[in-house]
């Protein structure tokens, strides 16, 4: 089983609709959880940390469900921006703990 | 806003030669990691590194790699003999606290092996 796994897509919705990816985790022991995004050829960069209480950020909410070990990612209102691939990452224990990052979901937000 | 600086942008090398590529993280972070990302693939794990020493390498990480903090500011990455494998952009990373925080990551180095 893959450490992260996400469905790499593509999703391709069209402007304003509302999008959701999900992501499953293998490491029960697994402490802290992210969405980042990444664009064409360019960096990782951070969207969210990911709470079990729930957390949103503006059209952006990210759920986190450690019994299921289950992450997801819900875009409201998609915007042409959006267009990217979102990773799910999740780190491990101890001191400057390694981000593990699934595959990535690619999302293209259309007209 | 403060960020990671990667030099240079794109390396060209031979197969075989020695390649250092550098990182200026956050000047008040303590944390550091590279991470690879081969064209096409997930990002990878090589090394963390704090207070001057490896806390973790992944498998990749062999002796042909080493890590470095020369001046308590520049971070690098040396590839002792490059493979065509080792083709890949290579990503900084910092954070400034422990396992729970984010990092923070440079905009890569675009390492091509010919």
């Amino acid at each position: 089983r893959k450490e992260v796994e996400q469905d790499p897509g593509p999703f391709n919705v069209p402007e304003g609709a509302t999008v959701a990816f999900n992501c499953t985790y293998s490491n029960s022991a697994s402490q802290s959880f992210f969405w980042y995004r990444q664009d064409c050829r360019k960096e990782p960069k951070l969207l969210m940390s990911v709470y079990s209480s729930g957390n949103e950020d503006g059209r952006f909410t990210a759920q986190l469900n450690r019994a299921s070990q289950y992450i997801s990612l819900l875009i409201r209102d998609s915007k042409l921006s959006d267009s990217a691939t979102y990773l799910c990452v999740v780190t491990g224990t101890g001191t400057a703990s390694k981000l593990t990052f699934g595959t990535g979901t690619r999302l293209q937000v259309t007209l | 806003e403060p960020e990671v600086t990667q030099t240079p942008s794109h390396q060209v090398t031979q197969m075989g030669q020695e390649v250092i590529l550098r990182c200026v993280p956050i000047s008040n972070h303590l944390y550091f990691y590279w991470y690879r990302q081969i064209l096409g693939q997930k990002v990878e794990f090589l090394v963390s590194f704090y207070n001057n020493e490896i806390s973790e390498k992944s498998e990749i990480f062999d002796d042909q790699f080493s890590v470095e903090r020369p001046d308590g500011s520049n971070f690098t990455l040396k590839i002792r003999s490059t493979k065509l494998e080792d083709s890949a952009m290579y990503f900084c990373a910092s954070s400034d606290r422990s396992s729970n925080q984010p990092q923070h990551f440079g905009d890569g180095t675009r390492l091509s092996i010919l």
